[in-house]
Parts: structure tokens; sequence; C-alpha cells
């Protein structure tokens, strides 16, 4: 496809189970972005690819968090052990661009429900 | 934490009026980004605006930027039913080499038919 794909669209998990979410980028991106956004609120930064290496992890709120890009396009998001504040919309980012200096392309998201 | 704050965080208005939307800013920047998100769906990018430029036009979208301020604005004109969404601004935190784009809260746009 020519966009940003993100796998499942929704995600329903009982507390305590781990959880992956997956992002196929627009071919050729070298950049690659991870944003979590509560309900009615801005999207917040959670982590930066630059190809395969993760130059930006800061905005992971927990060791629960880990994202992975290993051959520099499909990257995953796992959530361990997943926490009820952990509920939110988890959107993926592209950029042709290195860095935050261009245009992001986003995919749909994909929506983690924690029960 | 966000860099960037909306004004409005609401905005109500009717078919075929311009809509004016604000947003500031704490730290320097190389440039300053605005994305829709219509609801349920992913953000669209609108514009981009470097820290030298100080307005600039796309279609019926104006963006200005005052980084004396740090402050931005974008004006819809004539706007339409389907303008109908959240509008985000968002900011490099003056460093490139992270990637590290920030969004503000956004702007709920409601346009009546």
């Amino acid at each position: 496809g020519a966009g940003v794909s993100q796998s499942p669209r929704y995600k329903v998990a009982k507390r305590g189970q781990d959880v992956a979410l997956r992002c196929d980028p627009i071919s050729g991106h070298v950049s690659l972005f991870w944003y979590q956004q509560a309900l009615g609120q801005g999207p917040e930064f959670l982590t930066y690819f630059q190809n395969e290496a993760q130059l930006d992890k800061s905005g992971l709120p927990s060791d629960r968090f880990f994202a992975e890009r290993p051959e520099g396009s499909v990257s995953t998001l796992k959530i361990q052990r997943t926490q009820q504040e952990d509920s939110a919309v988890y959107l993926c980012a592209s950029s042709r661009l290195a860095g935050g200096t261009g245009e992001l392309f986003f995919g749909e998201g994909s929506r983690l429900t924690v029960l | 934490s966000q860099q960037g704050e909306e004004d409005p965080q609401a905005l109500s208005i009717q078919e075929g009026e311009n809509a004016t939307m604000n947003c500031s800013y704490k730290t320097s920047i190389n440039n300053l980004q605005w994305y829709r998100q219509n609801s349920g769906r992913g953000l669209v990018h609108l514009i981009l605006i470097r820290s030298n430029e100080r307005e600039k036009h796309s279609g019926r979208l104006r963006v200005t930027l005052d980084t004396s301020k740090k402050s931005s604005s974008l004006l819809i004109t004539a706007s339409r039913a389907a303008d109908t969404a959240s509008y985000f601004c968002a900011t490099d935190a003056g460093s490139s080499n992270t990637g590290k784009l920030i969004f503000g809260q956004g702007t709920t746009l409601q346009v009546k038919p």
C-alpha cells in the first residue's frame, strides 16, 4: 500500500497481558515514530527510529514498553504486563527525512483497551 | 509534556466563515507544522513553516509564525462542513536530529452546514 499501515486496529487486553502492535511504514522512509494519544489529547511522543537505530526513546513511559525496528522497515511496539493506564491509541508515523524536519505520514492507529 | 498549546480548545462556526486557531510553544524551533485529525483517524499533514518564514499559504490555509512571541496561527478561510476535525500544531523543539516532534493539545473545530 501507499500509506502507513498499522495492525491490529483494535486490541482488547486483560490487565497483565502482553501486546504487540505492528507498523508498516511507507517504503524507503528513513524515520519512524511512535506516539501515544489519550482520548481528547494530542499525541505524546514515545520513541524515534532512524533506519534501524533507535535514537530517542525518552517518551517510553516505563520499562514495560519496548520498540524495535530490526531491519529499518517494519516496527513493533511491545507492551508487557499491560495496565489500565496503557489504554490509548498508539500512532505510528514515518518520514522521508531524518529527524523531525519533514512531513510525517501517520497510520490510522491501534486502539488498545486494557480491561 | 506538551510543547504547544492551542487556543481555543474548541471552536464552532457556520459554513463560509473563517476559522482561526492559535498555537504557542516554549522553546526555540527549527520548524512548526500543523496537522488535522478526523475523529478516529490518523493525523494528516497540512503545512510546515520554517523558523525563518513569517507566513505561508496553501489553498484555503494561511499560517503565520512569530518566533519572538513563540506563537503561530492557522487560518482556514471560507470554511466547509468537511473541515470539521481537530487541528494540532507540532514543533521540533529545536532538536532536528532526535526526531522528537511535539504536539499540542489541539483545537476541535466544528463547521455547521
